[in-house]
């Protein structure tokens, strides 16, 4: 069955410094999504995308980050200047647009 | 805005009985979407069960059921005839309908099963 894949699986970083986190959608998928979990903290909506463009952010969602679909396969979400509080785990998630989103493993990312 | 709530962060249950987690939320919407999705360790998300907030049915998956209670803004989730494998991380979550396909997730029920 095909599934939503991330890469890398945890990420280290130092604050300041940029990171991109790697999805690879379910590849018939129309949609595409970043969540992130805080540790202890529910899973948030960061940021939706169709078509080429975001369709909806969140507030969190602010001018440090961006996500690009780069070669119709992959799908990304930079952080330009990491701080201490976007360590978390961050979930890429695809849909056909049948409302049911599937999920990838998530990428844990630290910033130190 | 829309939240969830999820009022159980734990519960366990012996293999082969019945357990149901809770889940309220909150919304001024009439038409929306709830969803129950499973976190096993170390693994993704996956879809356990909907519901169609315009259906009064209550959704059944197999061992899965719901109790959906729209006036009371009500969606538990029934799991019968525990198994080992589903003990996980259970998430409940909220998507409004039209165009919009954010969902709204609860902080999430850690269910152990109990042999």
């Amino acid at each position: 069955e095909p599934e939503v894949t991330q890469t890398p699986s945890h990420q280290v970083t130092q604050m300041g410094q940029e990171v991109i986190l790697r999805c690879v959608p379910i590849s018939n998928h129309l949609y595409f999504y970043w969540y992130r979990q805080i540790l202890g903290q529910k899973v948030e909506f960061l940021v939706s995308f169709y078509n080429n463009e975001i369709s909806e952010k969140s507030e969190i969602f602010d001018d440090q980050f961006s996500v690009e679909r780069p070669d119709g396969s992959n799908f990304t979400l930079k952080i330009r200047s990491t701080k201490l509080e976007d360590s978390a785990m961050y979930f890429c998630a695809s849909s056909v647009g049948s409302r049911v989103q599937y999920f990838g493993p998530g990428t844990r990312l630290t910033v130190t | 805005a829309q939240t969830v709530t999820q009022s159980q962060p734990e519960m366990s249950v012996q293999e082969a009985e019945t357990v149901t987690l809770s889940c309220t939320y909150d919304t001024s919407e009439s038409d929306y979407y709830l969803f129950w999705y499973k976190q096993p360790p170390s693994r993704q998300m996956i879809l356990v069960i909907r519901q169609e907030a315009y259906k009064q049915q209550n959704a059944t998956e197999n061992r899965f059921s719901v109790n959906f209670q729209k006036a009371a803004k009500s969606f538990s989730l029934k799991i019968s005839d525990s198994q080992l494998g589903d003990a996980a991380m259970y998430f409940c979550a909220y998507m409004r309908g039209g165009s919009n396909y954010k969902l709204t997730f609860g902080k999430g029920t850690l269910l152990t099963v109990n042999p």
